[in-house]
């Protein structure tokens, strides 16, 4: 079956612009989280969907970040008056359920902000 | 609050010979550790994990990790390591209630293999 896919694979945008990620989770994963990878980091937390809600937004950071999944499947990540410091390589990733099944990542959008 | 240390940012090692990527951990309760690896345009994929039970587990692609808790750590070792083993490797603890629901990665290790 097919893994998780994210889409655009890259976004270029100028900074002050809004911007959206899509996510496209394993079908039948009710978990989703989300990462952002700088350079030369390790992926860092971001937020943790679980179905429809989200149980766990403490990595967002800041009300400029915002992400939705409106019908527990396919989610946005949204991020207003973008910055550059935003720039960096946001992963998705899904799960059976939550905690003790391992995450599948997808293979990222790398985000631009000029 | 939870953090993973990957010490050694590069590492480059001759292909066949043996691998070892170290990993500690900061962590109050019993961690579930694991292994990623992530090579140019793929996702991370996960090698191996440690929940609990036996503290030298087998992961894929011939890599093996030991956990030990006197030491904080969770290395990574491979005996012969192949030209395709070249990539990003990441350690990452899992954190949250109940289990884990997120994962704390290390900052990473980029290995070269010199053929």
């Amino acid at each position: 079956g097919a893994g998780v896919s994210q889409t655009p694979s890259n976004k270029v945008t100028e900074k002050g612009k809004y911007v959206e990620l899509r996510c496209d989770p394993i079908s039948g994963h009710t978990a989703l989280y989300w990462y952002r990878q700088s350079l030369g980091q390790g992926p860092e937390f971001l937020i943790y969907f679980q179905g429809t809600g989200a149980a766990d937004d403490s990595g967002l950071p800041n009300d400029r970040f915002f992400a939705v999944r409106p019908e527990g499947s396919v989610s946005t990540l949204k991020i207003q008056r973008t910055e550059r410091g935003d720039s960096a390589v946001y992963l998705c990733a899904s799960s059976f359920g939550g905690s003790y099944n391992e995450q599948f990542f997808g293979p990222g959008t790398r985000l631009t902000v000029l | 609050a939870q953090s993973v240390t990957q010490p050694d940012i590069h590492i480059t090692v001759s292909e066949g010979a043996s691998l070892e990527l170290r990993c500690n951990y900061s962590y109050g309760a019993t961690p579930y550790l694991f292994w990623y690896v992530q090579s140019p345009g793929q996702g991370l994929q996960l090698l191996l994990k440690y929940f609990s039970g036996d503290t030298l587990v087998q992961g894929i692609k011939g890599f093996e990790a030991e956990f030990k808790r006197s030491q904080s750590s969770f290395n990574l070792r491979k005996p012969s390591v192949h030209w395709s083993d070249a990539a990003e490797y990441f350690c990452a603890v899992g954190a949250g209630s109940g289990g884990y629901n997120k994962l704390i990665f290390g900052a990473g290790t980029r290995l070269a293999v010199h053929p």
